[in-house]
């Protein structure tokens, strides 16, 4: 079974800074996806980002990156000039590429900007 | 024009009760899940719906009872609610077999806070 591993359960950044949140993962499958996902207060579900495993590049959405090491299982995730709106808690997650798909996520790391 | 929406987001109950959360998706996607999220934030998968039929049950006890009358639609109901059942319980949804890259994606609701006193 694949398990996710998030080893910070709560880190911080200075506003405007730039932050690295870690995953890892443990998987003997070729064909996955890796998702991070925000969850802010409110609960909401909001995807951040995804990388197919297939792909060597690593993914971006503005301010947000991975630093996807296939050969380690390492999926980080930095966020480059840290918003007060971007504290929440992240999560990292797993997807097989295979008929199950559902999600297996890490515990979650919670993120406070500080002003 | 949520695209995945639950109902209700909010859900005070007392113990022994029995109660429906719904769920609707407008996103043409052919598989629907249930997660929860207990307090500790830790997210478990509980089951999966693809185009109407069960195709994962992870071990949640069976007072807790999935139905899909079609393939935008998973309401949970669950029988005889317990203490431990306190939780938020998510909806999403996604597309099983898709060409692009985004259909691996899964669409979450808004979450349906359930409190059993």
């Amino acid at each position: 079974a694949q398990t996710v591993t998030q080893s910070q359960p709560e880190m911080s950044v200075q506003e405007a800074e730039t932050v690295t949140l870690s995953c890892t993962y443990d998987t003997s499958e070729s064909d996955y996806y890796l998702f991070w996902y925000k969850q802010p207060p409110s609960r909401q579900m909001i995807l951040v980002i995804r990388q197919e495993a297939y792909k060597q590049q690593n993914a971006t959405e503005n301010r947000f990156s991975v630093n996807f090491q296939k050969a380690a299982k390492s999926f980080s995730l930095k966020i480059s000039d840290s918003q007060l709106g971007d504290a929440a808690m992240y999560f990292c997650a797993y997807r097989t590429g295979g008929s199950a798909r559902q999600l297996t996520f890490g515990s979650g790391t919670q993120l406070t900007v500080l002003p | 024009d949520t695209a995945v929406s639950q109902t209700p987001k909010y859900l005070v109950t007392q113990m022994g009760n029995d109660k429906s959360i719904k769920c609707e998706q407008n996103l043409g996607h052919d598989t629907m899940y249930w997660y929860k999220q207990d307090s500790k934030k830790f997210l478990k998968i509980m089951f999966s719906y693809n185009n109407k039929e069960l195709i994962i049950n992870e071990t949640v006890p069976n007072r807790f009872s999935p139905k899909s009358p079609d393939k935008a639609h998973l309401n949970l109901h669950i029988n005889s609610l317990e203490l431990g059942d306190s939780a938020v319980y998510f909806c999403a949804s996604s597309q099983l077999w898709a060409a692009q890259s985004s259909g691996n994606t899964i669409y979450f609701g808004e979450g349906s806070w359930l409190t059993v006193v």
